[in-house]
């Protein structure tokens, strides 16, 4: 069964600064990993999908890695503003059986202080 | 515009209750999914249906009934509604149910029962 694990489970950051978001999976055999936003009350923002083939993918300020073999991601963020505090959240997508499903890791909720 | 909506927004009622929640996607894809965020901020896949008939169906009590009138909406009726029941639920939709397709949120229902 697919574990993903998100450290740490808080960061509080003054702006400016150059953060890293860590997500782990315990089954390397996914098709993609997505990274959402999650701000208070609100839905998710897809912020950016990495395929299994590929090692990175950029946005922006944002820059997310994949390492399937050793089943974890970054997410790296530049020049953090307070407009980034939210929670992050890491999904993988594997066959979980025979159909495709996101697992979900707990996020990580970023503060970044004026 | 939205892509995916959802309505309500917000849902109070008591226990013992039968409640819907709708959704409707305008992006013209093909699969839907039902997740469930408890008080911990854990999201869950609940159901996913494709081309209005259903795909996933996680572990989840059979008071939880979705429907898919047709590939655009996909609505979630919950009967004898419980306490734990509250919960926030997220409905998404992607192009396929395949391996590597991203998925796009709603924006979440927040359901309490008192």
């Amino acid at each position: 069964k697919q574990e993903v694990t998100q450290i740490p489970a808080a960061l509080s950051v003054p702006e400016g600064e150059n953060l890293v978001l860590n997500c782990s999976f315990t089954d390397s055999a996914i098709y993609n990993l997505q990274w959402f936003r999650q701000d208070p009350g609100k839905g998710l923002t897809s912020l950016l999908l990495i395929q299994s083939s590929q090692r990175e993918q950029t946005s922006g300020r944002l820059n997310a890695s994949l390492d399937k073999t050793s089943g974890r991601s970054t997410l790296y963020i530049a020049a953090s503003q307070p407009g980034d505090s939210a929670t992050y959240l890491c999904a993988v997508k594997d066959s979980g059986g025979s159909n495709y499903k996101l697992t979900f890791g707990k996020g990580t909720l970023l503060t970044v202080n004026p | 515009d939205t892509a995916v909506s959802q309505t309500p927004k917000y849902l109070v009622t008591q226990m013992g209750n039968d409640k819907s929640i709708k959704c409707e996607q305008n992006l013209g894809h093909d699969t839907m999914y039902w997740y469930k965020q408890d008080s911990k901020k854990f999201l869950k896949i609940m159901f996913s249906y494709n081309n209005k008939e259903l795909i996933i169906n996680e572990t989840v009590p059979n008071r939880f009934s979705p429907k898919s009138p047709d590939k655009a909406h996909l609505n979630l009726h919950i009967n004898s509604l419980e306490l734990g029941d509250s919960a926030v639920y997220f409905c998404a939709s992607s192009q396929l149910a395949g391996a590597y397709n991203e998925q796009f949120f709603g924006p979440g229902t927040r359901l309490t029962v008192l």
